[in-house]
């Protein structure tokens, strides 16, 4: 049980397009998710906390307009990457957390390439 | 105050060995500790997770052990086998506040050696 999904994969654009990246819970609903970015060799960091129908909370330096979070529902939440460029470059990560609890789930994570 | 320090930043350990990952922390407030796994190009996998409320916690080859007094925890994985390389990762949180959001250490880099 506690499987997150995350899609797609990977993703190559091309510099100034929009990307979203989905992830989802499969077998429980999640009340909780979080997106984080991870960079090669380093430590994952949050971006944003979001609770389903409501807007998602950034971290300090995370330009909202830039990252776009929807929480549509208990088991789906979208992180859109607006406009990207080669320095979003990055390893997305998404978890979530169910009722309560402290765990979090983890999803396999979406390699961006902005070219 | 809300960073958890992890030492060391890569460990080599032969098969058979006992690799140890150690990690401290500044915030009493924190209440729930889990160590993570990852695999290059994957997500982090929950291994193992500890509270305050007890001094150790063993799942198979793994345990964590926890010092609330000062403010550290480690993670033991005995008869350490080369699929256990791996990145590995503890965090923090507080399990009572806000969104409980996840303050993770710096990262192990663990190579088992065969």
């Amino acid at each position: 049980g506690a499987v997150v999904s995350q899609h797609p994969s990977r993703v190559i654009c091309k510099s100034g397009t929009s990307v979203k990246i989905e992830c989802r819970s499969l077998d429980f609903q999640a009340t909780t998710m979080f997106w984080y970015r991870q960079f090669p060799k380093q430590s994952l960091m949050l971006m944003a906390t979001s609770n389903e129908g409501s807007k998602a909370t950034y971290e300090q330096g995370v330009e909202k307009d830039k990252f776009l979070i929807n929480h549509a529902s208990l088991t789906l939440s979208t992180l859109t990457v607006t406009s990207a460029h080669p320095e979003d470059s990055s390893f997305y990560i998404c978890s979530a957390r169910q009722g309560a609890g402290d765990t979090q789930y983890f999803g396999p994570g979406t390699r961006l390439t902005v070219l | 105050q809300q960073q958890v320090k992890q030492s060391p930043q890569s460990l080599i350990v032969q098969k058979g060995g006992i690799s140890i990952i150690n990690c401290a922390y500044e915030n009493t407030a924190f209440d729930y500790f889990p160590w993570y796994q990852q695999f290059p190009g994957k997500g982090p996998a929950l291994l193992i997770a500890i509270r305050p409320d007890v001094s150790e916690k063993k799942e198979g080859r793994f345990t964590i052990s926890f010092n609330k007094s000062a403010k550290q925890f480690s993670l033991h994985i005995m008869d350490s086998q080369p699929g256990d390389s791996a990145t590995y990762f503890c965090a923090a949180s507080m399990s009572r506040q806000g969104a409980q959001k996840l303050v993770f250490g710096q990262g192990t880099r663990l190579t088992i050696n065969p």
